[in-house]
């Protein structure tokens, strides 16, 4: 089945610098990949997506990047600010029709002013 | 319009006692999930709904486990015999379905201490 793996597991930045967290995929056929931003004691909320059918997509401050090839997709965030601070979980979708997501690990982004 | 929302926030049972969990998806949304994610950890899927069809239940970690949907809406995560290593927050999404990707929403999550 699918497995997804994302680094770091950590990652600290000063505030106005950029952070880029990337996930790896093993299921060739997966053909969406959403990221979840999710603040401590809330619940996941979607921040962007990509399909299989484009190789970036950007909304203002964060873009994400799809490598099918190498089966891996990346989160980059330019101009980071305190309240991004939180853990972003990738996902994908695997072959087999009912949309479950498969989920990486985590990374636990630290803004610092 | 209202979200997804889940009952109970928090949930403490002790060991071998059976729990139930709520989920009341986004009206109109035929696809459900329920995910669990334990202390620190990424989501985990569990269980999937079309309707009230699961054709997907092949993330139950085991028979204590089950889920039902009635009416297309409601869905009931029910755990028996609960064990110590089933605490964690477990979490419902909905998502319009019916064919395509559409994005999943998320409840806030139940967690559930087995003490």
């Amino acid at each position: 089945g699918e497995n997804v793996e994302q680094h770091p597991s950590t990652l600290s930045v000063q505030e106005g610098d950029s952070a880029v967290i990337k996930c790896t995929y093993s299921d060739s056929a997966s053909n969406y990949f959403p990221w979840y931003k999710q603040e401590l004691g809330k619940r996941p909320q979607l921040i962007i997506d990509i399909r299989s059918n484009v190789g970036e997509k950007k909304d203002q401050r964060i873009a994400v990047t799809l490598n099918k090839t190498a089966k891996h997709f990346s989160l980059h965030i330019t101009e980071t600010q305190p309240e991004d601070s939180a853990v972003y979980f990738c996902a994908a979708i695997p072959s087999g029709g009912y949309n479950k997501l498969i989920f990486g690990a985590g990374t636990r982004l630290a803004v610092h002013p | 319009g209202a979200g997804v929302s889940q009952s109970p926030s928090n949930k403490v049972t002790e060991k071998g006692k059976d729990v139930e969990l709520r989920c009341d998806p986004i009206s109109g949304h035929t696809a459900l999930y329920w995910y669990r994610q334990s202390l620190g950890q990424g989501l985990e899927f569990l269980i999937y709904f079309q309707g009230n069809s699961a054709p997907d239940k092949s993330g139950l970690p085991s028979d204590r486990f089950s889920a039902e949907r009635t009416g297309g809406s409601v869905s009931t995560l029910t755990i028996q015999r609960t064990q110590q290593e089933d605490s964690a927050v477990y979490l419902c999404a909905s998502s319009a379905g019916g064919g395509g990707i559409y994005e999943q929403y998320f409840g806030p999550g139940t967690r559930l201490t087995v003490t």
